[in-house]
């Protein structure tokens, strides 16, 4: 079954510190992979995706995320956390032949002045 | 990037009534959307898949008569929730893409059905 995992339901950063939310996925093909943001009562909001080609995506807002096939991850980072980046941040997987997304289940991120 | 577009935002019903909400790519055509349902701090869970001039396809557990889903053109794609009872009270989202795997959904802002 594909699946995709944030183990983390909670992130807590302080301002200007460096932040990591974490994804790892367990598919049978090869993965389309996407972060997505979403502020209180709101849709979600495209980052990154990594497609194909270099492991190292950048998104909007300084944000980047790693793909790592041997450990079947794709964590979402910043150099620098802000608290306007406090939000509900959701991995989200892709698989061909598959015409859906499977998302995993979201980690609140916390920036802290 | 691409817009996607829902009315209402927000919607207030009685027990028993319907409730239309759409969904508009607004600035590309998209074969396909897809609806979801977001539960208070929750994930977001697949509905259904809408297909432009066909029939929509629906998640297992989810209940075709009850959520009734039209997309009539490129840009439109309708959810009807019909016979509307308290626990389809719900944050609705749909997502639209103009086509390929690769392709990347962008997302509408939700709707917020609450069902008195």
């Amino acid at each position: 079954a594909q699946s995709v995992a944030q183990p983390e339901d909670q992130v807590n950063v302080a301002e200007g510190n460096p932040l990591t939310v974490k994804c790892t996925y367990s598919v049978s093909g090869n993965p389309y992979l996407f972060w997505y943001v979403q502020y209180p009562n709101r849709g979600l909001q495209f980052l990154l995706k990594y497609i194909t080609g270099d492991n190292l995506v950048k998104g909007s807002y300084g944000f980047e995320a790693e793909f790592n096939k041997s450990q079947t991850s794709f964590h979402l980072k910043k150099p620098s956390a802000l608290v306007s980046d406090s939000a509900l941040y959701f991995c989200a997987v892709r698989i061909g032949n598959f015409n859906k997304f499977y998302f995993g289940s979201g980690t609140k991120l916390n920036v802290k002045p | 990037g691409a817009v996607v577009s829902q009315h209402p935002s927000r919607v207030i019903c009685k027990s028993g009534t319907s409730v239309k909400i759409e969904c508009r790519s607004l600035d590309f055509q998209a074969t396909t959307m897809f609806w979801y349902r977001q539960f208070p701090k929750q994930s977001l869970m697949l509905m259904a898949t809408s297909n432009e001039g066909s029939k929509a396809t629906y998640e297992q557990g989810v209940e075709k008569d009850k959520f009734l889903i039209n997309h009539a053109s490129l840009t439109l794609s309708t959810l009807t929730v019909t016979s509307a009872h308290p626990e389809d009270s719900s944050f609705y989202i749909c997502s639209a893409g103009s086509g390929g795997l690769a392709d990347t959904q962008y997302f509408g802002p939700g709707t917020r059905l609450t069902v008195l």
